[in-house]
């Protein structure tokens, strides 16, 4: 079974600095997808960017990119420039490529403070 | 319009009571799921709608009964809850059930059994 583990509970970073969250995953597929949802407090779940295994070239959205290792298994986002909006937690999630209905498989989170 | 709603925002009910909760989207997504969400969890999937057809149920109790009655709705119908069951619930819409298809989420009803 897939497995998707994030190391840091909780972070924090002063505003407009740079932070990074790491992620690794477990699987014996190669065919999969990778994502970074926000959750803020009391606020819904967006995305914040994806990226699809098969594609070398690492994801980015803004302030937002992503280190993508397929060897390792590690996909961490790193936040640049960070601005007190990016308060929330960060889920990391995995899904299969391959069928319809394969499901998302979570990390537990990282929590992030932003410091003023 | 890439929203998805839910209502109550907020519920509070007895071991007895019979309450349901409800979820639009009108983004044209023919997914729709449910998940309940602990604090300070990532969020566990109990159901996925495809087509208005229960494609996955993730061996919930029985207490829990979802239902689909449109492309556009999907509702989640609560009987004899346990306060253990006391959890945000979030739905959450997608075009279809491909892999790469993103995910909206609603903003939760959270839920609280007396």
């Amino acid at each position: 079974a897939q497995t998707v583990t994030q190391s840091q509970p909780e972070m924090s970073v002063q505003e407009a600095e740079t932070v990074t969250l790491s992620c690794t995953y477990d699987t014996s597929e190669s065919d999969y997808y990778l994502f970074w949802y926000k959750q803020p407090p009391s606020r819904q779940m967006i995305l914040v960017i994806r990226q699809e295994a098969y594609k070398q070239q690492n994801a980015t959205e803004n302030r937002f990119s992503v280190n993508f290792q397929k060897a390792a298994k590690s996909f961490s986002l790193k936040i640049s420039d960070s601005q007190l909006g990016d308060a929330a937690m960060y889920f990391c999630a995995y899904r299969r490529g391959i069928n319809y209905g394969q499901n998302f498989v979570f990390g537990p989170g990282t929590r992030l403070s932003v410091l003023p | 319009d890439t929203e998805v709603t839910q209502t109550p925002k907020h519920l509070v009910m007895g071991m007895t009571n019979k309450k349901s909760l409800k979820c639009e989207q009108h983004m044209g997504h023919r997914a729709m799921y449910w998940y309940k969400q602990k604090a300070k969890k990532p969020p566990e999937l109990m159901f996925v709608y495809s087509y208005e057809k229960l494609s996955i149920n993730e061996s919930v109790p029985s207490r829990f009964s979802p239902e689909c009655p449109n492309s556009s709705l999907l509702n989640l119908h609560l009987h004899a809850l346990q306060p253990e069951d006391s959890a945000l619930y979030l739905c959450a819409s997608s075009l279809s059930l491909g892999s790469a298809y993103e995910q909206y989420f609603g903003p939760g009803t959270r839920l609280t059994v007396t």
